[in-house]
This record gives structure tokens, sequence and C-alpha cells, in this order.
């Protein structure tokens, strides 16, 4: 059985940093992109990055790029999300997914981190 | 700005037909675009329904069913069952920004 577990959530103040990480377990974790997806109270889901097999390949939503890094360890069969220089606006459940091969993007999820940024 | 745009909600009848649609601003939604599917429930994570055009997970009960329809990704929902009330959001792959984008949901009622 596929699981996704994300850690890490958090209030922070505008400004500071926060990194997530998602504990995956159930399938080979180097074998598949893998995404996060944020969810603001009350709001739909945005897309925000993911990142290939091997990290060698990573893409962002414009409006973190140069804020936020993915990353992976396929040895620790973990993926995560450095959030530095946090808005307001970046307030949001952060959840972890796994992709499908032939364009299956964001089919298993867990359950979500929630991230408050405020002062 | 890329936006995607859906119904912002829509209702139908126990038993009945509903085509939810998917807009690209950038013009029509294409087979290039890839479009997924998903369902949310309040208070749940998403659940994947439809996965390149027309494709569905195991999971994926046969009264759901995605295609291309005048230029948009679609999702039809055929003998609509109370529990398929939620909201329903699509997503597209702009490749030229090796990017996805959801569009902003549709809440589905079932009334």
């Amino acid at each position: 059985e596929v699981q996704l577990v994300e850690s890490g959530g958090d209030l922070v103040q505008p400004g500071g940093s926060l990194r997530l990480s998602c504990a995956a377990s159930g399938f080979t974790f180097s074998s598949y992109w893998m995404s996060w997806v944020r969810q603001a109270p009350g709001k739909g889901l945005e897309w925000v990055a993911n990142i290939r097999q091997d990290g060698s390949e990573k893409h962002y939503v414009e409006s973190v790029k140069g804020r936020f890094t993915i990353s992976r360890d396929n040895a620790k069969n973990s993926l995560y999300l450095q959030m530095d220089s946090l808005r307001v606006e970046d307030t949001a459940v952060y959840y972890c997914a796994r992709s499908l091969v032939g364009w299956g993007e964001c089919v298993y999820w867990g359950q979500g981190a929630l991230v408050t940024v405020s002062s | 700005q890329t936006v995607v745009t859906q119904e912002p909600s829509l209702t139908v009848s126990p038993g009945g037909t509903v085509t939810l649609t998917c807009a690209s601003s950038t013009g029509a939604v294409t087979s290039g675009y890839h479009p997924n599917w998903f369902q949310q429930k309040p208070g749940q994570a998403p659940r994947a329904l439809i996965y390149n055009i027309n494709n569905k997970h195991s999971w994926t009960p046969a009264r759901f069913s995605g295609s291309l329809l005048g230029g948009k990704a679609a999702l039809t929902l055929s003998g609509v069952q109370p529990e398929d009330e939620a909201e329903y959001y699509c997503l597209l792959y702009y490749g030229g920004a090796q990017a996805w984008v959801f569009g902003g949901g549709t809440k589905l009622t079932v009334l």
C-alpha cells in the first residue's frame, strides 16, 4: 500500500524558514516523480513543485521560485521542501504526492502538513 | 499568468448526468496538456480520478469519464450518486514552463 506521511508543518514568522519532509513507503520511491501541492485555507489546490526520480530535474510554480527548494533522498525514501523567505500568502496545507507513469500527476497523496506564516 | 478555468458550481439530481469542463487561458486544451481530474471532499486529501485525458485509476468508479470537448478538458459523471457531492479539480500540464496548473475547482452539489 502506498503511504505518504508529511511532517514539519509549524507556525513561522514572515521572512522565516521551514523544511517539510515526506516519508514514503509501499513502493519503489526512486522510480517516480514526486510533487508538492498546497491548499490555502478555504481555497483551491495549487501545484508547487516536482522533482524527477534521480533529482536531476526540478520545476516550480512562479510564485515560489528562488524561495522554495524541492529535494529528495532516495536512500531514505524521503521528499523534502525547503521553504525560505516565507510570506503570509504561503500559509496552506502542503501535500506530498506521487506520480504515475504515463502522465498521471499527483496520483497518491499524503494527508498534508499545515504551514502557518504569521507574526 | 496562465489561468485554468472551471465552472465555480454545478447542481445535478441523483441519477442524472453532468459534465464539468476545464479551459486554459492559452487556448484550446489538447492532448499535450495531459489533463488530470481530482475529487476532494471536506477535510480530506484530494483523490485522483482520471489521468491523461481519459484514463481511469483502479479505484475510479465506472460512472466517471474524461474527454476533450470543444477545446476544453471534460469530466462527465453519468448516473450521479449522492456521494459524488464534492469539489472537483482539473490539472493541466504546460510544457513550455514544464509546470502543472490546477483549475479553480467546481463545487458539485447533488440535490
